[in-house]
């Protein structure tokens, strides 16, 4: 059974970069069975997707956030990460990581969340 | 972008059933999943591909999804199904994950 957990910063300063890593347990990212995905939800608000990445380095993300959004893999560590330029207040949200099923696209496991504040 | 609208509340007594929906353009073409998430935990997946349950997911758990909407039902509703619930489909025209606005399902 796979596990993921978010690392990263609790807090960032406003125009400054998002930058949290995913760490895969229990099987590998260069799996041929996974996107690896970022979604986020602000408090008190809904899911939004943010962007997923193959252990390839291919990506697709939310074109509402795709020109500050960069979506890396590391196999040598098991870990992906996303950067989020440009920051503001309405980045602050719990951000999650995911495994996305390949071909169905949805998320059949979860990271346990990180919260990121923006604020200065 | 493709959108998937979900009623904001849904309540039930327990043991009854409950029954959430999940709008969107021609929904019942591609696949729904469910989500169901407590306060303070992850979302888990209850349903995918329609209708399947993972492993783990009370057989109470069941969906449908045809034309433009797809519905998750709970049978006899327990107390701990209390939770909020978010549909998800994939827009293979957009390549864009979808995520419904999210149902907070109450028991009383």
């Amino acid at each position: 059974q796979l596990q993921l957990q978010e690392s990263g910063p609790g807090l960032v300063k406003p125009s400054e970069t998002l930058s949290l890593t995913c760490t895969v347990s229990g099987g590998s990212i260069s799996s041929n069975s996974y996107y690896w995905g970022w979604i986020r939800q602000p408090p008190g608000k809904g899911l939004e997707w943010i962007g997923s990445i193959y252990y390839s380095g291919s990506t697709y993300s939310n074109p509402s956030l795709k020109t500050r959004v960069t979506l890396s893999v590391d196999t040598s560590k098991n870990h992906f990460s996303l950067k989020l330029n440009s920051v503001t207040a309405a980045d602050t949200a719990v951000y999650y990581c995911a495994s996305e099923v390949r071909n169905y696209n949805y998320f059949d496991y979860w990271g346990q969340g990180t919260l990121v504040t923006v604020s200065s | 972008s493709y959108e998937l609208t979900q009623p904001p509340s849904v309540s039930v007594s327990p043991g009854q059933t409950a029954s959430i929906t999940c709008s969107g353009d021609k929904l019942g073409d591609k696949y729904a999943y469910w989500y169901q998430q407590k306060p303070g935990q992850s979302p888990v997946l209850v349903i995918f591909q329609d209708t399947k349950r993972p492993s783990g997911i009370p057989e109470r758990f069941s969906g449908s999804n045809s034309a433009n909407t797809a519905t998750l039902t709970i049978s006899g509703t327990q107390a701990m199904d209390e939770a909020d619930y978010f549909c998800q489909a994939w827009d293979s025209n957009t390549a864009w994950v979808a995520f419904g606005g999210g149902t907070k399902l109450t028991v009383l």
